[in-house]
């Protein structure tokens, strides 16, 4: 079974400083992972995936994640926070079938100015 | 441009009275879900759909029914809404998955219900 853990259920960042978001994840099989945010009263917006391509994943709005296979993370970073970014953050698994999203339990991020 | 809606936005119900949220998409993608956030919670999956297949995940209550009668909607019906159902509930669409080839799950607004 999957499992994601994410590290920090809130995290403070200054505009224009790095935001480092943590995500571990369990899988019993090569797993795909994913990192969405969602915004106040609003559905899950995709910000990048792994699918077991490139291990550095680029993704919108300035992120990137690096998938670590050794350390089982997949860790979300962005190096300059924008007040704009300010919003809920979700890392998710899924299985090689995609028809199930396994959810952390997601962080807040303040984006201070 | 293709997408996923649900209505209504904001649905406030009843203690036991039936409610149907709705969910449509205009992307004609084969899997439909949904999902129950509860506050500050990430969010679950109660079901899906694989074409007109449903797929029940084990812990859903059998308050919580679903119905597909095409490919654009998608219905959540909550039987008898306790105060524990109050939550967003998400409807989310992807293309088939499996072969090798893997399309992520594009997520509607959502519906927050409040039981009264």
């Amino acid at each position: 079974a999957q499992s994601v853990t994410q590290l920090g259920s809130h995290v403070s960042v200054s505009e224009g400083a790095l935001v480092l978001l943590r995500c571990n994840y369990s899988s019993s099989v090569p797993p795909y992972l994913f990192w969405y945010v969602q915004y106040p009263n609003q559905g899950l917006q995709l910000l990048l995936k792994y699918t077991s391509a490139a291990t550095l994943v680029k993704g919108i709005n300035g992120f990137e994640a690096e998938f670590k296979k050794s350390e089982t993370s997949f860790h979300l970073t962005k190096p300059s926070a924008h007040m704009s970014d300010a919003a809920e953050y979700f890392c998710a698994v899924s299985d090689e079938y995609g028809n199930k999203l396994v959810f952390g339990a997601g962080t807040i991020l303040r984006v201070k100015s | 441009d293709a997408m996923v809606i649900q209505n209504p936005r904001y649905q406030v119900t009843q203690f036991g009275k039936p409610v149907t949220l709705s969910c449509s998409q205009t992307l004609n993608h084969n899997v439909m879900y949904w999902y129950q956030q509860k506050s500050s919670q990430a969010p679950k999956l109660l079901f899906h759909y694989y074409d007109k297949d449903f797929n029940n995940e084990a812990d859903t209550p059998d308050n919580f029914q679903s119905r597909r009668p095409n490919t654009s909607f998608c219905f959540l019906d909550i039987r008898s809404p306790g105060l524990g159902d109050a939550a967003m509930y998400l409807c989310a669409t992807s293309r088939d998955p499996g072969g090798g080839i893997f399309y992520e799950q594009y997520f509607g607004p959502g519906t927050r219900l409040t039981v009264t």
